[in-house]
């Protein structure tokens, strides 16, 4: 089945710093998005983007189907930005394969 | 308010003892799933429904039942819980995925703990 490999699995930011989240999928995928999940538990959609580019404030991320990934972007990240990130892919059979995740520690 | 509501949130139980995960949306989509969480494995599928009556396995669906007889319910059965069920659950919900808006929202989590 499809495999998709998030990068890296960990990552520490000081407040203010920018960095980039990597989801690599196996094989063609229908359509990819990218969660939040706060110290809560709480899963949030950040985009749904199965190709090109989106922005929303100081996230944007961007899928190459073509070349099978997709990077999520975090400009001036903040406290509240900590947490862990996934990307899931939808198969052609329609399942839905998440990624491990990456770990996210923004510190003041 | 657009929402995906699970029931119980919290649940401690002993094995065997058959159980139900409720989950319902109001969003009137077509695709509901149940997902499982541990440490360190991110979320796995377990069940899917592409609609009313129509299921089908995820990635890890031994234990589990799943049945979908209204399209805003999808509850969770677990038959004879054993301590390897232990996990954070999560039921989600979007449009039927051919759609070029597929977007899945999730409900809160049921934290399970089978002793």
């Amino acid at each position: 089945g499809i495999q998709v490999e998030q990068s890296p699995p960990d990552l520490i930011l000081q407040e203010g710093a920018n960095s980039t989240l990597r989801c690599n999928f196996s094989d063609s995928v229908n359509n990819l998005q990218w969660f939040h999940q706060n110290p809560w538990g709480q899963l949030i959609n950040l985009f749904y983007i199965p190709s090109g580019t989106k922005q929303n404030g100081r996230l944007s991320a961007t899928t190459v189907a073509t070349e099978r990934y997709s990077l999520l972007y975090i400009s001036s990240s903040q406290t509240t930005d900590s947490g862990v990130y996934f990307c899931a892919a939808l198969t052609g059979g329609f399942k839905t394969i998440f990624g491990a995740g990456t770990r996210l520690f923004v510190k003041a | 308010e657009a929402q995906v509501t699970q029931n119980p949130r919290y649940l401690i139980t002993v094995t065997g003892k058959k159980l139900t995960v409720t989950c319902s949306q109001n969003m009137n989509h077509e695709y509901m799933s149940w997902y499982r969480q541990d440490p360190g494995l991110g979320l796995r599928q377990i069940y899917y429904s592409m609609n009313v009556e129509v299921t089908d396995k995820g990635d890890v669906p031994e234990g589990y039942k799943v049945s979908r007889k209204e399209k805003r319910n999808f509850p969770l059965i677990l038959e004879s819980p054993s301590p390897n069920q232990t996990s954070l659950y999560f039921c989600a919900s979007s449009l039927w995925p051919g759609k070029n808006t597929y977007e899945q929202y999730f409900g809160p989590g049921t934290r399970l703990t089978v002793t």
